[in-house]
């Protein structure tokens, strides 16, 4: 069963534009997870937040908790063509195995 | 850096084959996990092991086996294939200090047909 749901399902932007999605999900974390997967290619780990974390970024990556909202938030800023992909938020619990979204798919024309 | 190395990237198979996909890891990574990715339903885990000799049931293990008999490698068996498994199948392993607080790293997948 899915834990972490992202919305919107499906974004298309310019290049240098900001690009925004949200993952909501249902019980309490211990972390969550954002990876990336371009067209053919496996999952990449983007960034982890921890559940006592409230903001944290990694290059143009910036990542927000909101464990009252169960809810995470991922900025790509001055997005590239390169950006292009499906993105994916992936909870865990304590101890249990990641549960991943079904994802967004980001396109980034030039 | 070869990382997760899954073998084969395709295969197609008729109804009632069977085959095992290998997963194969150089990070001395003690979790691996199979998972599934269908259009429209991200990924779902169907078995993961904890440790060489040990294997556990994910969300969706039925028609599937594994085995871990080398740390690297981690199989995944399809003893009888049936068209419902056509997907996308991905291998997946972490460090040891805790598989739910490690980032996972993939494999590019397996992409298997039943016909």
């Amino acid at each position: 069963s899915q834990q972490g749901e992202e919305d919107p399902q499906a974004l298309s932007i310019q290049e240098g534009e900001n690009a925004t999605m949200n993952c909501s999900y249902k019980t309490s974390i211990n972390n969550l997870q954002w990876y990336r997967q371009n067209s053919g290619r496996g999952l990449v780990h983007l960034i982890l937040i921890r559940s006592n974390e409230r903001e944290k970024h990694s290059g143009r990556l910036r990542v927000t908790l909101d464990t009252s909202k169960k809810s995470s938030s991922l900025l790509i800023t001055a997005s590239r063509a390169a950006d292009t992909a499906s993105y994916f938020c992936a909870t865990a619990g304590a101890g249990t195995a990641l549960i991943f979204g079904k994802g967004t798919t980001l396109s980034v024309s030039s | 850096n070869a990382g997760v190395t899954q073998t084969p990237k395709f295969r197609v198979l008729k109804t009632g084959q069977s085959m095992t996909l290998l997963c194969a890891q150089d990070m001395n990574h003690e979790y691996m996990y199979w998972y599934r990715q269908d259009p429209g339903m991200g990924l779902r885990l169907i078995h993961y092991s904890v440790g060489e000799g040990t294997t556990a049931k994910g969300e969706v293990p039925d028609g599937y086996n594994v085995s871990r008999l080398k740390k690297q490698n981690f199989l995944l068996g399809l003893e009888s294939a049936a068209p419902s498994q056509t997907s996308v199948y991905f291998c997946a392993s972490s460090s040891p200090r805790s598989h739910s607080n490690q980032p996972q790293h993939f494999g590019d997948g397996t992409r298997l047909s039943i016909l």
